[in-house]
Order: C-alpha cells, then sequence, then structure tokens
C-alpha cells in the first residue's frame, strides 16, 4: 500500500502570507495527486488534480506542483475563506489520503 | 448541476449491518465512476471503495474487503454501500463522491450520512 506524508500537521498563518503545504509518497505515483480543502462539518472540495492542475473554479492562488515522491500545495495570499484543513490523496494505486494539514490563524 | 443525496446512517450494534444509499443526479451516472470515502469523528479521509460506470470494476480498501459491498442501479441513478459485520472501528462520516474516472479522484462530493458502531 502506498503512504501519504503531509507537512506539517498543523500551521499558523495570517491573511497574506504565502503558505506551503507537503506531501510525501512511500513509492513513486507519478503525478497522480490531488489536493482537496476541507472545513468543519462540510465535504471536502478538490482544489487541485494530477498533481498541478486547477480545478474548475477554484481561485488561481491556490497551486501545485511536484512529481514522483514530493508534492506541494501552495496558496500565494492567505485569505480568510482559505483557514480550513488540506488533505493530499494519490490515487496512482486504490487511493490513499494523507494525514491532513490545519491552517490556523496565527 | 451534480447532486449527490446519501442517506442510511444510523446508530448500529457491532456485529450488524447497515445498507448506505447515495442518489446522483445533475450528470449521466450510468459512465460514471463513483466512489465511498468516509471521516472518523475528528480524524482524517480513509477512501473506502470505488466503482465503474457498468459496476464490472470493483475495488475496496483492505479494512473493509470481505465486509462492504458496493453497487449501483444504473437505472435509478443510486449508488450503495452495504456494511456487514460493522466493528466500533467503521463509525464515521460515509461520503459518496463522483469521480473524474475509473481509479481517478474524487470531483464531487455528497454531504455524508453518519454511521456509528456502538452498544
Amino acid at each position: 500500500d502506498i503512504q501519504m506524508t503531509q507537512s506539517p500537521s498543523t500551521l499558523s498563518a495570517s491573511v497574506g502570507d504565502r503558505v506551503t503545504i507537503t506531501c510525501r509518497a512511500s513509492q513513486s505515483i507519478s503525478s497522480w495527486l490531488a489536493w482537496y480543502q476541507q472545513k468543519p462539518g462540510k465535504a471536502p472540495k478538490v482544489l487541485i488534480y494530477k498533481a498541478s492542475s486547477l480545478q474548475s473554479g477554484v481561485p488561481s492562488r491556490f497551486s501545485g506542483s511536484g512529481s514522483g515522491t514530493e508534492f506541494t500545495l501552495t496558496i500565494s495570499s492567505l485569505q480568510p475563506d482559505d483557514f480550513a484543513t488540506y488533505y493530499c490523496q494519490q490515487y496512482n494505486s486504490d487511493s490513499t489520503f494523507g494525514q491532513g494539514t490545519k491552517v490556523e490563524i496565527k | 448541476e451534480v447532486q449527490l443525496l446519501e442517506s442510511g446512517g444510523d446508530l448500529v450494534q457491532p456485529g450488524g449491518s447497515l445498507r448506505l444509499s447515495c442518489a446522483a443526479s445533475g450528470f449521466t451516472f450510468s459512465i460514471s465512476a463513483m466512489s465511498w470515502v468516509r471521516q472518523a469523528p475528528g480524524k482524517g479521509l480513509e477512501w473506502v471503495s470505488s466503482i465503474s460506470g457498468s459496476g464490472i470494476s470493483i475495488f475496496y480498501a483492505d479494512s473493509v474487503k470481505g465486509r462492504f459491498t458496493i453497487s449501483r442501479d444504473n437505472s435509478r441513478d443510486t449508488l450503495w454501500l452495504q456494511m456487514n459485520s460493522l466493528r466500533a472501528e467503521d463509525t464515521a462520516v460515509y461520503y459518496c463522491a463522483k469521480d473524474s474516472q475509473v481509479g481517478g479522484y474524487n470531483m464531487h462530493w455528497g454531504q455524508g450520512t453518519l454511521v456509528t458502531v456502538s452498544s
């Protein structure tokens, strides 16, 4: 099974900050990686697919990069609506999610 | 607009069974791969099972293999998850999701239904 490890688990940031979240796969997953945003009591929402493709309707301040085993999600300028938990997901072999990164207000 | 509406969540005793339903609308269900993803209280997301549009290709997480069965009825635009031999660790919100393709990412999600396994 492919394991996904996100870092950090929690991130404190201010509005306007540039934020980067890292996701590492236990083996190569090519570019078969997605990023999701989840707010309390709500279903997840896809932001990025195939490592760097922006899902339709998602603001351009979100971007993804990486391939193989190391990936990043970047929010170029954190907005109040972005305080949430973020998950990576590999879909190269079945599906596995990372443990999540909570972005909190500093 | 894609809509996914889960139902069937309930309180059930360990060893019991439950069937979850997901009513789909706003897209061509019969050609869409679908998945179930769950989230235990206060925990992260866990993929449970996926099924192709035709229902021929089916996949399960090791944690539910042999206990859960995914199925669909394309004439009724409905997805199901039959859950047997339930355990306390199956307690979670269960989400139905429309996938980008077979083995793809989860493009659209329902609001979830809560399953609680407890005596």
